[in-house]
């Protein structure tokens, strides 16, 4: 079945540095792609999509691109704050599903910015 | 905008003892979701319900209950609590079909304790 595989954390950076979140897939058919973020005390939101091969997602200066060669949507920020403390997952939806178009989570990993 | 309301946010159970989680969406969506959190296993999905009238089971679904009771309600309910349940509770609202956008909008979360 479809599934997601995420580096685990926590990862820990500084302010202002650069920071890769990877995250492969395995899927049938053609998956929308996902990363959210969870808060301290919050749900998830939706940080970005992409929903075809070679689609570039990006919100909050997070990007992620769909890459269907190497089964990939890494997520990428050039200047992490600390505000960006928070889980994140990446996901994905087979649209063609029957499970109501629910979304198939990692495992989370968790980023910790220090001032 | 109250978008997804779960109650409660916090309850402690003894083992065998039944009770019911409550959601409730404004947001006019066709499906629902209860997924749950725990530490190192990221969401994994008991129940959907893709629309009203119909709920279908997830990865997780033993020890649940689902009532879809409208379009905005959808209630999770342990009917004997055991240790295993203890977990963060999350319940989701999307739209499908032509205005399906892939995105899931969540409720902040019901922890759950069983002793």
């Amino acid at each position: 079945g479809n599934s997601v595989t995420q580096m685990e954390g926590p990862v820990t950076l500084s302010e202002e540095a650069f920071l890769t979140i990877n995250c492969t897939y395995t899927a049938t058919g053609y998956p929308s792609l996902f990363w959210y973020v969870q808060y301290p005390g919050e749900g998830l939101q939706l940080l970005l999509k992409a929903t075809k091969a070679d689609d570039k997602g990006s919100n909050k200066g997070f990007e992620a691109t769909y890459r269907k060669e190497t089964t990939s949507f890494h997520l990428e920020k050039g200047s992490v704050q600390v505000s960006d403390s928070a889980v994140y997952f990446c996901a994905l939806s087979d649209q063609n599903s029957n499970s109501g178009y629910a979304l198939n989570f990692g495992k989370g990993t968790s980023l910790l910015v220090t001032p | 905008n109250a978008g997804v309301t779960q109650t409660p946010k916090f309850q402690v159970l003894k083992t065998g003892q039944s009770m019911t989680l409550q959601c409730a969406q404004d947001m006019n969506h066709n499906s629902m979701y209860w997924y749950r959190q725990d530490p190192g296993m990221g969401l994994r999905l008991i129940y959907y319900s893709a629309s009203e009238g119909t709920t279908d089971k997830g990865e997780v679904p033993n020890g649940y209950n689902v009532s879809r009771l409208n379009k905005r309600e959808f209630s999770l309910r342990l009917e004997s609590a055991a240790p295993s349940q203890t977990s963060v509770y999350f319940c989701a609202s999307s739209e499908l079909q032509g205005a399906w956008t892939g995105e899931l909008f969540f409720g902040e979360g019901s922890r759950l304790t069983v002793l």
